[in-house]
């Protein structure tokens, strides 16, 4: 089975701290690529991220930052020094190779509330 | 703007009715997939469409059926509506279906609220 773990459901941190949001997957396939998206409160799905399983690379952009770790199937994002206009929903989600479907199992989402 | 449509942005309707959500893609993407969010289930994998053919199925219910057209624009039936399926229905496309085809493009979403 497949399934992604968020188990930060909330999270609230003042600007310009540092925040880790966690994401746990669980898959059989050996080949599988990993997202992040970011839902802001206007409600769309904003892609930030794709990972593909070969790239245990951490990669990172401007105040954004990914840890893949196999070894422990998670695939952390971090933001370095938080902006109020962070707050949103963070979705971690998995696409497994299996079936060449590419739909993506989203975890339940971890609510970012960043205050002034 | 991620490029990918959506029609309606609300949509309001009784128990019992039938409604029809409609997505077109960006342009050069085969692949369209529909997934649900509502605040029991979290987002939810309905159904994907490659190319006019559906390619795969994940928890949608018998009452829901989809279709992708020739011009690759696709629709999502629902009917027999119950306030249960009150939830926001977002569209995805992309190029092909796995490795570096299957970044995904949401729409805006539909908010379906069945009264």
């Amino acid at each position: 089975a497949q399934k992604v773990t968020q188990a930060q459901t909330e999270i609230s941190v003042v600007e310009k701290e540092d925040v880790t949001l966690d994401c746990v997957y669980e898959t059989r396939d050996t080949t599988y690529y990993l997202f992040w998206y970011k839902q802001p409160p206007s409600g769309e799905l904003v892609f930030l991220i794709r990972r593909n399983s070969f790239d245990e690379q951490n990669e990172i952009s401007g105040r954004y930052s990914w840890n893949f770790q196999k070894s422990t199937s998670s695939f952390n994002f971090t933001i370095t020094a938080s902006q109020v206009v962070d707050s949103a929903v963070y979705f971690c989600a998995l696409s497994a190779s299996a079936g060449n479907t590419g739909k993506l199992i989203f975890g339940q989402g971890t609510t970012l509330q960043v205050k002034p | 703007d991620s490029g990918v449509t959506q029609t309606p942005k609300h949509l309001i309707t009784a128990t019992g009715q039938r409604v029809t959500l409609r997505c077109s893609p960006r342009s050069g993407d085969l692949s369209v997939y529909w997934y649900q969010q509502s605040l029991d289930q979290g987002l939810q994998f309905l159904i994907q469409y490659y190319n006019g053919e559906e390619r795969a199925k994940g928890n949608i219910l018998e009452r829901f059926s989809a279709q992708q057209f020739p011009d690759l624009h696709s629709e999502l039936n629902l009917s027999s509506l119950e306030l249960g399926d009150s939830a926001l229905y977002f569209c995805a496309s992309s190029v092909g279906t796995s490795g570096i085809y299957n970044e995904q493009f949401f729409g805006p979403g539909t908010r379906l609220t069945v009264l």
